[in-house]
């Protein structure tokens, strides 16, 4: 999954805690997005960013909110760690030129543990 | 943007031609079918995509209706390997909020 990086990519939280994920890019993509995955579920829309400075909900966004201060970089952060937060988190980014060939560039996954 | 309806699960014997079929009956002309699969855990991979017309690569074939309306992924000969989850999605240039669904869970089985 080159160009899409995740950081950390293992994290253990105690319910409460606060922690934030980064996720970084280096294809200057404008839009990019924040997926949870929970076993046996598909892929949820957390939060999305058409652009720098931009940010909108997805399908589940409570109890996370996001940044893009910066056009590399999208944040996602849990104020307060919940164990209904436990996931897989995949961040994207999607390149807006279809006709060539793929358009969404996945990181390699966080796995996050909330006890 | 147009949404999908995939079969939650299917299942192929290996060796055989796997055919998954997608719904999008309210795809706009500027949108674009994409197939993504996610193996265990790990990040979707890219498989193919297509406008209007059928297309070939060294992973599937997409047979897209006339209408547009629906697509069927093919895999020619599917492998143990292959077992995954699989994901239709409509795109467009501008699509913001992008959405995957459920999938397709295809188990592939000896």
């Amino acid at each position: 999954n080159a160009g899409v990086t995740q950081t950390p990519k293992f994290r253990v939280l105690k319910t409460g805690q606060s922690m934030t994920l980064l996720c970084a890019q280096d294809m200057n993509h404008e839009y990019m997005y924040w997926y949870r995955q929970d076993p046996g579920m598909g892929l949820r829309l957390i939060h999305y960013s058409v652009g720098e400075g931009t940010t909108a909900k997805g399908e589940v966004p409570d109890g996370y909110n996001v940044s893009r201060l910066k056009k590399q970089n999208f944040l996602l952060g849990l104020e307060s760690a919940a164990p209904s937060q436990t996931s897989v988190y995949f961040c994207a980014t999607k390149n807006p030129r279809l006709a060539s060939g793929n358009t969404i560039y996945f990181g390699e996954g966080s796995w996050l543990t909330v006890v | 943007d147009a949404k999908t309806t995939q079969p939650p699960s299917m299942d192929c014997a290996e060796g055989r031609a796997a055919n998954l079929p997608c719904n999008h009956s309210t795809i706009s002309g500027n949108e674009y079918v994409y197939w993504y699969r996610q193996i265990h855990s790990q990040g979707p991979q890219y498989i193919i995509h297509g406008l209007k017309n059928n297309e070939t690569n060294e992973m599937a074939s997409l047979i897209i209706t006339e209408d547009r309306k629906s697509s069927t992924l093919i895999l020619p000969h599917a492998t143990l390997r292959d077992t995954a989850v699989y994901y239709c999605i409509v795109i467009s240039g501008n699509t913001g909020k992008l959405i995957f669904g459920q999938g397709t869970t295809l188990q592939v089985k000896p």
